[in-house]
């Protein structure tokens, strides 16, 4: 079946730090991958997605490779901000749907100055 | 643009009653998906609808059912409510059905089951 395999949080990073946010998956075929975030009181919005193999989705300074040797699609941030605090999703749909998503469990992540 | 609308934002109910949600999807999207999410299984798909057909269904008791009018606008409804259906429900719209289209998602309403 699908699955995603998420970073566990809480993280906490100074501003400026780099950000990884590890995610893992486990689909037949070829999934599309996401990250989406979800800021305080606000709904999910998508950062960024990758389609197929090796593309890179990039967003917000925020990237992320579709690695499918290691099944992985690890979100990261050269230089965080405060206002990046918040909810980070993985996310995968497969062919029955792409609008079928497989969430991981979120990672909070809270940059302090 | 308005975004995806979700009413009420805020809902309280008692077990064993039932609850109708509602979501209005942005302008042109005719796709609408619904969401269940909370903090012991995170987020996990209800269902999907298009064209007013309920095109892919997760893994939710008959209890959960919904359905799309003309407009694209969405409801979904919660029969005989148990305490663990206590969740913020997410509804997410889109244009069309492929990964080219994004989800793009209300606030949600949170539901409170006592």
């Amino acid at each position: 079946g699908n699955s995603v395999t998420q970073m566990e949080g809480p993280v906490t990073l100074s501003e400026e730090a780099f950000l990884t946010i590890n995610c893992t998956y486990t689909a037949t075929g070829y999934p599309s991958l996401f990250w989406y975030v979800q800021y305080p009181g606000e709904g999910l919005q998508l950062l960024l997605k990758a389609t197929k193999a090796d593309d890179k989705g990039s967003n917000k300074g925020f990237e992320a490779t579709y690695r499918k040797e290691t099944t992985s699609f690890h979100l990261e941030k050269g230089s965080v901000q405060v206002s990046d605090s918040a909810v980070y999703f993985c996310a995968l749909s497969d062919q029955t749907g792409a609008n079928n998503l497989f969430f991981g469990t979120g990672t909070r992540l809270t940059v302090i100055p | 643009k308005a975004g995806v609308t979700q009413t009420p934002r805020y809902l309280i109910k008692t077990r064993g009653q039932q609850v109708t949600l509602s979501c209005s999807p942005i302008s042109g999207h005719r796709s609408v998906s619904w969401y269940q999410q909370t903090p012991g299984q995170g987020l996990q798909f209800l269902f999907e609808y298009f064209s007013e057909t309920q095109r892919n269904k997760g893994n939710f008791p008959g209890r959960f059912s919904g359905r799309q009018f003309s407009n694209s606008r969405s409801e979904m409804n919660v029969s005989t409510l148990e305490l663990g259906d206590s969740a913020l429900y997410l509804c997410a719209s889109s244009r069309d059905r492929t990964s080219n289209s994004p989800l793009h998602f209300g606030n949600g309403t949170r539901l409170t089951v006592t």
